[in-house]
């Protein structure tokens, strides 16, 4: 299994519509796990952290499966600005953060 | 809010050439990396650096890389001979604190192209 594993997409979605991706990690030591967001040409910025088993922040909902090393993130009534891609991230030793290809999600109207 | 700030926002060099990569981390932040992104793939750790050494690199920070604390606010990431294969975005990125649930703040990143 790769370290973090997602499917590319695009998910192409209406506005309004909910939507959820998936990530696999291979270290079944990680506790701790991040969904980042990155615009084109921009930099990964926090959305939310993972940490027992699950988290949720407004329209946002992540999840963590230990058992099967999976973690999702959830979004609902999805908007335009939600368009970007979705970068699964799980920490390493020493602070290192690795990163999985990410999810591209496209809202349309 | 405070950020990570980094400079040139884009850097095109020839093959061969020096370059130095310049980044000014969140002030009160102790641990510093940098991280590369080849356009269409994922965001590559490089190095983290602490107390004014490396930390951990990645196979990827070669002889040719090597990183500086020249002074109380500059993080640099110098590459010695550039080589086609060194075009990317590269990202500073700065944390607080060492741990696994401690939040990496990114730099807007600098688009180095080699020629």
């Amino acid at each position: 299994r790769k370290e973090v594993e997602q499917d590319p997409g695009p998910f192409n979605v209406p506005e309004g519509a909910t939507v959820a991706f998936n990530c696999t990690y291979s270290n079944s030591a990680s506790q701790s796990f991040f969904w980042y967001r990155q615009d084109c040409r921009k930099e990964p910025k926090l959305l939310m952290s993972v940490y027992s088993s699950g988290n949720e922040d407004g329209r946002f909902t992540a999840q963590l499966n230990r058992a099967s090393q999976y973690i999702s993130l959830l979004i609902r009534d999805s908007k335009l600005s939600d368009s970007a891609t979705y970068l699964c991230v799980v920490p390493g030793g020493g602070n290192k953060l690795t990163f999985g290809t990410g999810t591209q999600l496209k809202v349309e109207l | 809010e405070p950020e990570v700030t980094q400079t040139p926002s884009h850097q095109v060099t020839q093959m061969g050439q020096e370059v130095i990569l310049r980044c000014v981390p969140i002030s009160n932040h102790l641990y510093f990396y940098w991280y590369r992104q080849i356009l269409g793939q994922k965001v590559e750790f490089l190095v983290s650096f602490y107390n004014n050494e490396i930390s951990e690199k990645s196979e990827i920070f070669d002889d040719q890389f090597s990183v500086e604390r020249p002074d109380g606010s500059n993080f640099t990431l110098k590459i010695r001979s550039t080589k086609l294969e060194d075009s990317a975005m590269y990202f500073c990125a700065s944390s607080s604190l060492q741990g696994e649930d401690t939040e990496a703040f990114f730099g807007q990143g600098t688009r180095l192209t080699v020629v």
